[in-house]
């Protein structure tokens, strides 16, 4: 069975500082890795993905993630945040030849600071 | 291209109640998945449709069935509703592609059982 930790419950940085919210996985195969935002009272709006090839992704917004493998980790990191990066930030894993089914982490709350 | 669309947004229901949630694709996709969010469980999947089929199910009891037309709007249906039902209920669904396409998520149903 496939999982996620997201070790972190909030995220606090100062507005033009960079972030990373953290997130570790364990599953039997090779992963699909996203990530998702969430904000008030709206459904998910996915960030980026990973899938195969080179271990640093680039998606929406100006996020970024790195896949290491040795670590099963794929951190979500941007290298300034704006206050409007506020919200909560979603790890997710599927796996080959599991159809479409998303494994949660439990999510982060990212606040940025002026 | 219009977005995943869910009705009714809000619903509140009394116990015992059965309710039934909504969900159009965005066109052209044929998978669509379910996801049940609240503060206590998080995001936790429910079902998965693809072309009328289903694909995957996740760990919720049989009062939950989902069902999905030829048009790929899909439908979930909760019987003898408890009160640890309320909760967010997320449509997502996915491009036809071989690879991990990533999930396009509705605003959702908020679902409050009194």
């Amino acid at each position: 069975a496939q999982s996620v930790a997201q070790p972190e419950d909030q995220v606090n940085v100062a507005e033009g500082n960079p972030l990373t919210v953290k997130c570790t996985y364990s599953v039997s195969g090779n992963p699909y890795l996203f990530w998702y935002v969430q904000y008030p009272n709206r459904g998910l709006q996915f960030l980026l993905k990973y899938i195969t090839g080179d271990n640093l992704v680039k998606g929406s917004y100006g996020f970024e993630a790195e896949f290491n493998k040795s670590q099963t980790s794929f951190h979500l990191k941007k290298p300034s945040a704006l206050v409007s990066d506020s919200a909560l930030y979603f790890c997710a894993v599927r796996v080959t030849g599991g159809g479409n089914k998303l494994t949660f982490g439990t999510g982060t709350q990212l606040k940025v600071e002026l | 291209k219009a977005g995943v669309t869910q009705t009714p947004r809000y619903l509140i229901k009394t116990r015992g109640q059965q309710v039934t949630l909504s969900c159009s694709p965005i066109s052209g996709h044929r998978s669509v998945s379910w996801y049940q969010q609240t503060p206590g469980q998080g995001l936790q999947f429910l079902f998965e449709y693809f072309s009328e089929t289903q694909r995957n199910k996740g760990n919720f009891p049989g009062r939950f069935s989902g069902r999905q037309f030829s048009n790929s709007r899909s439908e979930m249906n909760v019987s003898t509703l408890e009160l640890g039902d309320s909760a967010l209920y997320l449509c997502a669904s996915s491009p036809p592609l071989a690879g991990a396409g990533e999930q396009y998520f509705g605003p959702g149903t908020r679902l409050t059982v009194t």
